[in-house]
């Protein structure tokens, strides 16, 4: 079975801080996404990865930045919390064979930013 | 610019009773179009996809949907529902920007299924 995991469920941030939000996957998924999910907006693109050190924009990345270093693990940046920023992280990972089709989703991170 | 819409916020059935869950889509060339399901408190499921061939594509769960292209619609269905069936739904479709392919997805829909 394919596991992404996050690493925390939940989180509370303040203001202005520089929070991190890790994903792992043990697949060896060349493609990972990260995903805000906001009620009657659905998912919404941050930022993906189709390899190692590479990264492009998905539809709203204003304000967070991501970094892979390693394939299974992919990380996103918010350089200084807003409280807009309040919401729900998914991270998803597929493989390249697939394209982009199949994707597989972690549990989600709920960060809350005061 | 390719899109999905879920008219619906919440759809309520019995359980027995035939289930839908509406998705019409916009998209330039050939749609690819997709099914997730997110049960509480867990992240999202792939549940079905149409890229070609039969306009009646069955997934997990007992769930199929069909597609429509006079009608640009990607319904979700059930012929018997669970109670355990109820989740959030979501369509989606591939979408190519700047030569990636990424998902778009819909606003969802909640499906109640009551005993």
């Amino acid at each position: 079975d394919v596991k992404v995991t996050q690493s925390s469920r939940y989180l509370v941030k303040r203001t202005g801080e520089k929070v991190f939000l890790e994903c792992v996957q043990d697949m060896d998924h060349e493609n990972m996404f990260w995903y805000r999910q906001d009620p009657g907006l659905g998912l919404r693109l941050i930022y993906f990865s189709y390899d190692v050190k590479m990264k492009e924009k998905g539809d709203i990345p204003e304000g967070y930045s991501v970094s892979r270093e390693k394939k299974e693990r992919f990380s996103l940046i918010l350089e200084s919390a807003s409280t807009n920023q309040t919401s729900m992280y998914l991270c998803a990972s597929s493989p390249l064979r697939q394209g982009i089709y199949e994707q597989y989703f972690g549990p989600g991170t709920r960060l809350t930013v005061t | 610019a390719q899109s999905v819409a879920q008219p619906e916020d919440q759809v309520n059935v019995a359980e027995g009773n035939p289930l839908t869950v509406k998705c019409t889509y916009s998209v330039s060339g050939n749609p690819y179009l997709f099914w997730y399901v997110q049960y509480p408190n867990r992240g999202l499921q792939f549940l079905l996809k149409y890229i070609t061939g039969d306009n009646l594509v069955k997934g997990s769960y007992g769930f199929e949907a069909e597609f429509n292209k006079s009608q640009t619609s990607f319904h979700l269905k059930k012929p018997s529902a669970l109670v355990s069936d109820s989740a959030l739904y979501f369509c989606a479709v591939r979408a190519v920007n700047t030569g990636f392919q990424k998902l778009v997805f819909g606003t969802g829909t909640r499906l109640l299924v009551s005993p």
